[in-house]
């Protein structure tokens, strides 16, 4: 099984600004890597995929790159309603598994 | 409108069994492998099972394989998990989702999900 480590578990950003996720997996899973976000009540999101796509209808702030084991998600200039879990998932291999989240709040 | 609308959560007693449903609309059912995630209180999102379109194998992880089996009937287009020897563990929402492409090969990862039925095990 693939673990996907995300880090860091809580990260406390102002509107405005930047903000960096990483998502590190156990082994390779080239470019089969996608991102979701999850509000509070809420089913998650699928925001990216195949590492640096977006998905329709995501915003031009939110940005994936990586590729193996190093995968960053990049939100530019915080909007209010970014602020959420987000979530790393690899695809590449059965089982599928996701990170443990990384939790962006207002700081 | 594409939409996944989960049913079938309850209460239940360890040991015992449910089925979840999930019904879909708004896209060809049949040609989408479908996915259920669960995601305990206050935790993260764990993957259950994907059952692949067109008639591929069935997947599972390893929590819950022996004890769960996924199903689908694309005449109804109705996924289902037959929930079978429940644990307390076992306690999650549990979300369907389709997955994001069409047809067989490597890519599951989901674009549409539904809101997730609540399974509750307790005695």
């Amino acid at each position: 099984e693939i673990v996907m480590t995300q880090s860091p578990v809580t990260l406390s950003v102002s509107p405005g600004e930047r903000a960096t996720l990483s998502c590190r997996a156990s082994q390779s899973v080239l470019s089969n890597l996608a991102w979701y976000q999850q509000k509070p009540g809420q089913a998650p999101r699928l925001l990216i995929y195949g590492a640096s796509s977006r998905a329709t209808g995501i915003p031009a702030r939110f940005g994936g790159s990586g590729s193996e084991t190093e995968f960053t998600l990049t939100i530019t200039s915080l909007q209010s309603e970014d602020f959420a879990v987000y979530y790393c998932q690899q695809y590449n291999s059965w089982p599928l598994t996701f990170g443990q989240g990384t939790k962006v709040e207002i700081k | 409108e594409v939409q996944l609308l989960e049913s079938g959560g309850v209460l239940v007693q360890p040991g015992g069994s449910l089925r979840l449903s999930c019904a879909a609309s708004g896209f060809t059912f049949s040609t989408y492998a479908m996915t259920w995630v669960r995601q305990a209180p206050g935790k993260g999102l764990e993957w259950v099972s994907t059952f692949s379109a067109s008639g591929g194998d069935p997947h599972y992880s390893d929590s819950v394989k022996g004890r769960f089996t996924i199903s689908r009937d694309d005449s109804k287009n109705t996924l289902y998990l037959q929930m079978n020897s429940l644990r307390f563990e076992d306690t999650a929402l549990y979300y369907c989702a389709k997955r994001a492409v069409s047809g067989r090969g490597i890519g599951h990862y989901m674009d549409v999900w539904g809101k997730g039925t609540t399974v509750t095990v307790s005695s």
